[in-house]
């Protein structure tokens, strides 16, 4: 089956540097990907999507210039977490559609997920 | 909008016992509807999906069967085990899209 990777899976880190997390699909070509971000016992919350060879697609009240996405490839798209602030400290997970039954129809494939905390 | 609708957790219950969680949605048209499951320190992994009216999804021993006439999508098991103890996420997918709506997820707690 489709596998979407993440790394690192956690990473600790000052305030005021930045961190980036990295997304892959292993076995298929992804032109989009998504990130979410998930708050301790919460649901997901889309943050953006990443379009390859174009610019991300922001959800509302989150800063772009914070959270930098790049889809660098078919298979990878990286999020960066700018000047990272205790309250950034989050678990983001990034996933990708794959279509199924004749294309009209997906699948997310989600990572794994990545644990930051901002010190 | 579309919405997705969880019964609030935690489900605590004893090994061996009958699981049911519930989820209703709200959507245009006729979605494909998803639940996931994500274990502690993890990302979300599918768990099982049904894309038309009663169809019925099943993997790991869980069922869940889309119905129209309800707008439901509960979730269930005959017997858990303590391995099940993981927050369980209902999603739906519109047609045509590739972004999933999600419900809030409900903990589940499985005791020996």
């Amino acid at each position: 089956g489709a596998v979407v990777s993440q790394h690192p899976s956690w990473v600790i880190c000052k305030s005021g540097t930045s961190v980036k997390i990295e997304c892959r699909s292993l076995d298929f070509q992804a032109t989009t990907m998504f990130w979410y971000r998930q708050f301790p016992k919460q649901s997901l919350m889309l943050m953006a999507t990443s379009n390859e060879g174009s610019k991300a697609t922001y959800e509302q009240g989150v800063e772009k210039d914070k959270f930098l996405i790049n889809h660098a490839s078919l298979t990878l798209s990286t999020l960066t977490v700018t000047s990272a602030h205790p309250e950034d400290s989050s678990f983001y997970i990034c996933s990708a559609p794959l279509p199924r039954s004749g294309g009209d129809t997906y699948e997310q494939y989600f990572g794994p997920g990545t644990r930051l905390t901002v010190t | 909008g579309d919405s997705v609708t969880q019964m609030e957790g935690p489900v605590t219950l004893s090994e061996e016992a009958f699981l049911t969680i519930n989820c209703t949605y709200t959507a245009t048209g006729y979605p494909s509807l998803f639940w996931y499951v994500q274990y502690p320190g993890e990302g979300l992994q599918l768990l099982l999906k049904a894309t038309k009216a009663d169809d019925k999804g099943s993997n790991k021993g869980f069922e869940a069967t889309y119905r129209k006439e309800t707008t439901s999508f509960h979730l269930e098991k005959g017997s858990v085990q303590v391995s099940d103890s993981a927050v369980y996420f209902c999603a739906l997918l519109p047609g045509g899209s590739y972004i999933p709506t999600f419900g809030r997820g409900t903990s589940l707690i499985v005791h020996p």
